[in-house]
């Protein structure tokens, strides 16, 4: 079964420290991937996405995500974490036939 | 444009009473979908539709039902609300869905009592 896994449910970091976030999924092949932020009360807004082509994908908002086909992993990535970055992000997966997004993780930034 | 108009934003109903969430968007999308949002759970797909007179059921099904009569309006009913079918209910078009760009509501937050 198609599944994506965000491993970490909360993470915390301070202000201008850089930021990872962890994205498993899994699929017979390479899906479409997908990063959003849902910021608190609001819809999801698309960070950046990867179909193809260069693993490493540049997004909205200063975000970049490597694709590792060996890992199955799409982790999402910023070198300088703003306070206005607190939100839950989520990872998402198109495989085709559905659109499957992880449970997300919630980003605290500490000033 | 409006984008993806969902309409209540909040709903409280007893067990047994059925409602529907409206959905409308004026973007000319031919997907569109619903989420159910549950903390430590994501968004999980209930029913989505590729275009007028089509939908199919996503992950979580039971206890809804769509239909599309019009590229526009996306409506999901609930037949007969139960405690566990309360959440937040999120709808979500795109004209492209490989594309990504999933244009959300803003959700209806739902409590069943």
């Amino acid at each position: 079964a198609q599944s994506v896994t965000q491993p970490d449910i909360h993470i915390t970091v301070s202000e201008g420290a850089s930021l990872e976030l962890r994205c498993n999924y899994s699929y017979g092949a390479t899906p479409y991937l997908f990063w959003y932020v849902q910021s608190p009360g609001q819809g999801l807004q698309l960070l950046l996405k990867y179909f193809s082509g260069d693993t490493l994908v540049q997004g909205i908002k200063g975000f970049e995500a490597e694709f590792k086909r060996s890992q199955s992993s799409f982790n999402l990535r910023k070198p300088s974490v703003h306070w206005s970055d607190a939100a839950e992000y989520f990872c998402a997966v198109d495989t085709g036939n559905q659109f499957y997004f992880g449970t997300g993780t919630s980003l605290t930034v500490i000033p | 444009n409006a984008g993806v108009t969902q309409t209540p934003k909040f709903q409280v109903l007893k067990t047994g009473q059925s409602m529907t969430l409206q959905c409308a968007q004026d973007m000319n999308h031919e997907y569109m979908s619903w989420y159910r949002q549950d903390p430590g759970m994501g968004l999980r797909l209930i029913h989505y539709s590729v275009g007028a007179g089509i939908t199919d059921q996503g992950e979580v099904p039971n206890g809804y039902n769509v239909s599309r009569s019009t590229t526009e309006d996306f409506p999901l009913r609930l037949l007969s609300a139960a405690p566990s079918q309360t959440s937040v209910y999120f709808c979500a078009s795109t004209f492209d869905r490989r594309a990504g760009k999933l244009f959300f509501g803003s959700g209806t937050q739902l409590s069943v009592l």
